[in-house]
């Protein structure tokens, strides 16, 4: 079954500190990837995707298909990154994508 | 450029009333069309996605269900609610072809009393 784990729902860092997020998913063949993420009132939205290998707003992403996992990493936190992220997984091919529960990073001063 | 509107922000309805939440897009042809619910610390679960006018994917058997009567419009409907229809309801589009990243509405609160 696919299926994506976000094992953190929340995740308090202090500014300045490295911040990891993590994702594994459950996948049979190579899936497209990404991260949402949805601040305080505002709407949930693309943060950043795999095909992409783009940096936003410092943070990365690599997909280890060893591990299965696409962790989301930033070297420094910033009191702006505190928000909702969530990991989900779209099947090649496919039109739906599945959601992680996600996880709440808050990034202390 | 492109511009999602789903409405109303909030409603609350008693149990065994129908339901209709909708949802338009602008500014892009033939998009794919979702609708979610969002449950705190469950994620976002998909209920139905459409790639075209009149075509319907239902992910989760319930007792909701989704039409989609014009090329951007995206309806939510049920005709009789149960308390177990509370919740916080996503919209969202993405440009045609799969595997693309999704655009979200602001989403509508729906409690049922």
């Amino acid at each position: 079954a696919q299926r994506v784990t976000q094992p953190e729902k929340l995740l308090s860092v202090f500014k300045g500190a490295p911040v990891e997020l993590k994702c594994n998913y459950s996948y049979s063949g190579s899936p497209e990837l990404f991260w949402y993420v949805q601040y305080s009132r505002q709407r949930l939205q693309l943060l950043l995707r795999h095909i992409s290998r783009e940096s936003i707003k410092g943070f990365t992403a690599d997909l280890n298909k060893g591990e299965t996992s696409f962790h989301l990493k930033k070297p420094f936190a910033q009191e702006e990154d505190s928000a909702m992220y969530y990991c989900a997984l779209s099947p090649v091919g496919g039109f739906k994508t599945i959601f992680g529960a996600g996880t709440r990073l808050f990034v202390k001063a | 450029s492109q511009t999602i509107h789903q409405w109303p922000a909030t409603l609350v309805q008693p149990v065994g009333s129908p339901l209709s939440l909708e949802c338009t897009v602008e500014g892009t042809s033939n998009p794919n069309l979702y609708w979610y619910r969002q449950a705190a610390g469950r994620g976002l679960q998909l209920l139905f996605y459409s790639v075209g006018i009149g075509q319907i994917s239902s992910e989760v058997p319930q007792n909701l269900s989704a039409s989609r009567p014009q090329d951007r419009q995206f309806i939510l409907s049920s005709k009789k609610l149960l308390l177990s229809d509370s919740g916080f309801y996503l919209c969202a589009w993405s440009v045609v072809g799969s595997n693309q990243p999704q655009h979200f509405g602001d989403g509508t609160r729906l409690s049922i009393l």
